[in-house]
């Protein structure tokens, strides 16, 4: 049984244009939620976080977005760049245990030049 | 610094053959992590450890799954007798609980497994 669901396996954008990539979750338990991204043959690395207290996270040309009512979240990459092409993998957890992520199938973003 | 340290990075091998996937993690993280990644899965938890202690083994699949971690800076997992299901990337993550405690891991860059 999926908690944290990625319902887009794949995404294409073009270069300089927005990438939003969508994550729910099952469990309203979740407080904290995490975005990584992984290239091919490397591991998957930490992203951007948020808590439950906030809607919103800002860093850089990341941001993510919590709608904690639809148990919703989503990350927005503006502009995309051709180096953000990656698997980007939406995770959750309990604030009391972050040492137990629950991650999402992920999303293969690709951004074309 | 090194990062999380994983070997075999690929590993063939015949059904019903024992396999042991091997993780250094980070040098001062009490932290360790088992995960798999499937297509239809994402990333799945199989099991972590805090301080050598195994904390949470749910997400083992089954008993031909096993992990140990002898000490702060080795960890194995070990599937005995491997069948071709097995067959998937596993990674292994450390993390800290000391700071700010984003959650954040720090993951290696894993085993690929291929059962034959």
């Amino acid at each position: 049984d999926q908690q944290v669901k990625q319902n887009s396996p794949s995404l294409s954008v073009q270069e300089g244009r927005i990438s939003i990539l969508n994550c729910d979750y099952t469990n309203s338990m979740f407080d904290y939620f995490l975005w990584y991204k992984k290239y091919p043959a490397e591991g998957p690395t930490f992203l951007i976080s948020i808590s439950s207290i906030k809607d919103k996270n800002e860093d850089g040309r990341f941001t993510v977005f919590l709608n904690k009512s639809a148990k919703h979240l989503s990350l927005h990459i503006v502009p995309s760049q051709p180096g953000d092409s990656a698997v980007y993998f939406c995770a959750a957890c309990l604030s009391g245990n972050t040492g137990k992520l629950i991650f999402g199938q992920g999303t293969t973003l690709q951004v074309k030049p | 610094d090194a990062g999380v340290i994983q070997s075999p990075r690929h590993e063939v091998t015949e059904m019903g053959q024992e396999v042991t996937l091997r993780c250094k993690p980070i040098s001062g993280h009490d932290y360790l992590f088992w995960y798999r990644q499937t297509m239809m899965r994402g990333l799945e938890l199989l099991i972590y450890f805090n301080n050598n202690v195994p904390i949470d083994d749910s997400g083992m699949p089954e008993d031909r799954f096993s992990a140990k971690m002898p000490n702060a800076s080795f960890s194995t997992l070990k599937i005995q007798p491997s069948e071709p299901r097995d067959s998937a990337v596993y990674f292994c993550a450390s993390s800290t609980n000391s700071g700010s405690n984003t959650g954040e891991l720090f993951f290696g860059e894993g085993s690929r497994l291929t059962v034959l």
